[in-house]
C-alpha cells in the first residue's frame, strides 16, 4: 500500500510569487492535514481538509489556502510568498474525520529567495 | 490554549544505553491523546508511541516506553538499548479528543535532537 506522497520534493520560489504543493493521501483516507515546519519554530498546524471541505485552520494568514479534490488529494497554495515562508511543509492523512492516527508524507521543502 | 514543551533541545546517548526524553504539556482537557514522533534525516514523521489519557497503564512499543504522569502533565519517552538508527529528531505531540471541529490537528513541541553514538 502506498503511503502519503507529496510533490514536489523541493521548490524554490521568488518573494511575491505563488507556490503550489500537492499531497496524495493513503488510499481510503478522507482527511488531510497540512503542517509547516519552519526552522526554530517546530511544527505548526496549517489546515485540515475532510470530505472536500476545509474544516479547520491554524493561526496563519489567508494567503495560505488550499483545497481537497474528490479523490481526497489536496493542494496547498501560498500566495505572495515571503522569505519567512521558507520551511518544510508536511502533509498527513487520517482514515476519517476524528481518526486518531495520522500518517505523514516526506514533505516539500519550500525555499523563498 | 494547549502547549507542549520539550526542554531538551539536544541529547546524546551511547549505543546500547538507555535515554529518556522529557515532555510536559498544558491543557484543561481531561481526555486527550499524547504521541511521540520520530523524524530521521529522511524528514518523514514516524509515529513511535501513543498514549490515551484515560488509560493509566504506560504505553510500550518494543524498546520504547513512556512514563505518563497525568497529574503532573508529564509524558517522557524512554528508549532502551539505543541503536544508531534511533538518531533523529523526536517530537512530543498532543491532541484533545478528536471531534468534528478539531479533527486530528496535532500540537507539537519543538523537538529534541537525539544522537546515538557508537
Amino acid at each position: 500500500e502506498a503511503g502519503v506522497t507529496q510533490s514536489p520534493t523541493h521548490l524554490i520560489k521568488t518573494r511575491g510569487q505563488q507556490a503550489t504543493l500537492r499531497c496524495s493521501p493513503i488510499s481510503g483516507h478522507t482527511s488531510v492535514y497540512w503542517y509547516q515546519q519552519a526552522l526554530g519554530l517546530g511544527l505548526q498546524f496549517l489546515l485540515w481538509y475532510d470530505e472536500g471541505e476545509e474544516r479547520n485552520r491554524g493561526n496563519f494568514p489567508p494567503r495560505f489556502s488550499g483545497r481537497q479534490f474528490p479523490n481526497y488529494s489536496s493542494e496547498l497554495n501560498v500566495n505572495a510568498l515571503e522569505l519567512e515562508d521558507s520551511a518544510l511543509y508536511l502533509c498527513a492523512s487520517s482514515p476519517y474525520r476524528g481518526g486518531t492516527e495520522a500518517f505523514f508524507g516526506q514533505g516539500t521543502r519550500l525555499t523563498v529567495v | 490554549a494547549q502547549t507542549v514543551t520539550q526542554s531538551q533541545p539536544e541529547m546524546s546517548v551511547q549505543e546500547a544505553e538507555t535515554v529518556t526524553l522529557s515532555c510536559t504539556y498544558d491543557t484543561s482537557e481531561n481526555n486527550y491523546y499524547l504521541f511521540w514522533y520520530k523524524q530521521p534525516p529522511s524528514r518523514q514523521m514516524i509515529l513511535v508511541i501513543r498514549q490515551e489519557a484515560y488509560k493509566q497503564q504506560n504505553a510500550t512499543e518494543n524498546r520504547f516506553s513512556v512514563n505518563f504522569q497525568k497529574a503532573a502533565k508529564s509524558f517522557s519517552l524512554k528508549i532502551s538499548d539505543s541503536q544508531l538508527g534511533d538518531t533523529a529528531m523526536y517530537f512530543c505531540a498532543f491532541i484533545p479528543p478528536p471531534n468534528s471541529n478539531s479533527g486530528y490537528a496535532l500540537n507539537f513541541g519543538k523537538g529534541t535532537s537525539l544522537l546515538v553514538t557508537p
